[in-house]
């Protein structure tokens, strides 16, 4: 029951860049909220947003958010090393179900190029 | 911090095993989860539990069991272990917060189970 599509599925910049990745989905979503995951490690929350906002900073990370498009965007600034990683998008329906539960979709891999 | 462990970061075990993968949380989260996940597939959910003794089947259940005995443990069972089986297996907990709903996740670090 995959929700969220991340796009593009693998990306590779050169160290200092901006990285940019998308993620659309289909349904009416309470929140949206975006993962990282290093090589052969858990995931690990980055940010949330909200339904009604728009646009949230966090450090180097910037997520926009268009529920009229059903699509976000992660943007992180100047490129390091060490967020070479996988990065999932993550949605919660809008409607509350007896299974309440955050969807995943399948990731972008991106690569910091030194 | 939240802390999510799981009891095993590699496993090796043969065909028709019987394989217990232990996950524990220690922030009194109501929500846990187990998923697999495998190249190409992303994360795909197999239970999720969101109360002690309860269960709810998630995507991909066929081969699996769980158990919810305590609060902060959730065990996946594999009843008798096959080689598609083999993948990367990963906990989760959150809390349903004030409003009832749950948000972001805290994830363990993951088990590799490789089934021979």
């Amino acid at each position: 029951s995959q929700q969220g599509e991340e796009d593009p599925q693998a990306l590779s910049i050169q160290e200092g860049e901006n990285a940019t990745m998308n993620c659309s989905y289909k349904t009416s979503i309470n929140n949206l909220q975006w993962y990282r995951q290093n090589s052969g490690r858990g995931l690990v929350h980055l940010i949330l947003i909200r339904s009604n906002e728009r646009e949230k900073h966090s450090g180097r990370l910037r997520v926009t958010l268009d529920t009229s498009k059903k699509s976000s965007s992660l943007l992180i600034t100047a490129s390091r090393a060490a967020d070479t990683a996988s990065y999932f998008c993550a949605t919660l329906p809008a409607l509350m179900n007896r299974d309440d539960k955050i969807i995943f979709g399948k990731g972008t891999r991106l690569h910091i190029l030194p | 911090d939240v802390k999510v462990t799981q009891s095993s970061r590699y496993l090796v075990k043969r065909t028709g095993e019987k394989v217990f993968l232990e996950c524990v949380q220690d922030m009194d989260h109501e929500n846990m989860f187990w998923y697999r996940q495998d190249p190409g597939l992303g994360l795909r959910l197999i239970y999720f539990s969101y109360d002690v003794k309860m269960k709810e089947k998630g995507d991909i259940p066929e081969g699996y069991s769980v158990s919810r005995e305590k609060k902060e443990r959730f065990s996946l069972i594999l009843e008798s272990a096959s080689t598609n089986q083999t993948s990367m297996y990963l906990c989760a907990s959150n809390s349903q917060g004030t409003s009832g709903r749950a948000y972001e996740q805290y994830f363990g670090p993951g088990t590799r189970l490789t089934v021979t």
